[in-house]
């Protein structure tokens, strides 16, 4: 079935640092994908998304870019910021052609953190 | 504008004891999903509801689970009886039928439920 791997985390940077968390998916047909962000008490808040093959997502700083070669979606930003820290989960639809629901398909999460 | 709002926010009950988690989902939204997170098993979808309609609970563990819908702006999930290993974060997601292809689910800030 379809899936995700994430990288282990915690992640520890130092402010301005250069993130990667890297995504990899196995999916039947032509997923989209996601990043979701939590921050701490919070809920899932949906960061960037790509639909289709070389499409990259852009937002607050944050890319990724949907590499149908490598079956990979690496969450990238090049400063990080004290308030970047939270976890980052990765996803995938679960596309279902008849309706125009998709399920989500969440990886583990990767847990970020990041000192002054 | 109000985001998806989760009572309570913390639970603390005895195993054996009934437990009902409540949410609202955001106003014009027509689905709404239901998600358990834990450390072990990640973020797991238990069921998700169209027009208040369940469509899928292949997700829901047990038959001790339950979820209702009675109307656009209400729905619970019932525990009972609940049992230690149900300690979780619950979180409650809408969504509208325009992002739903893309996705976009709108997460509320969970219900931390610990059963002791």
């Amino acid at each position: 079935g379809n899936s995700v791997t994430q990288m282990e985390g915690p992640v520890t940077l130092s402010e301005e640092a250069f993130l990667t968390i890297n995504c990899t998916y196995t999916a039947t047909g032509y997923p989209s994908l996601f990043w979701y962000v939590q921050y701490p008490g919070e809920g899932l808040q949906l960061l960037l998304k790509a639909t289709k093959a070389d499409d990259k997502g852009s937002n607050k700083g944050f890319e990724a870019t949907y590499r149908k070669e490598t079956t990979s979606f690496h969450l990238e930003k090049g400063s990080v910021q004290v308030s970047d820290s939270a976890v980052y989960f990765c996803a995938l639809s679960d596309r279902r052609m008849n309706t125009g629901f998709q399920k989500l398909v969440f990886g583990t999460g990767t847990r970020l953190l990041v000192s002054p | 504008d109000a985001g998806v709002i989760q009572s309570p926010r913390h639970e603390v009950t005895e195993m054996g004891q009934e437990v009902t988690l409540r949410c609202k989902p955001i106003s014009g939204h027509d689905y709404l999903f239901w998600y358990r997170q834990t450390m072990m098993r990640g973020l797991e979808l238990l069921i998700y509801f169209n027009n208040n309609v369940p469509i899928d609970d292949s997700g829901m563990p047990e038959d001790r689970f339950s979820a209702k819908m009675p109307n656009a702006s209400f729905s619970t999930l019932k525990i009972q009886p609940s049992e230690p290993r149900d300690s979780a974060v619950y979180f409650c997601a809408s969504s509208s039928s325009t992002e739903i292809k893309y996705n976009e689910q709108f997460f509320g800030p969970g219900t931390r439920l610990t059963v002791l």
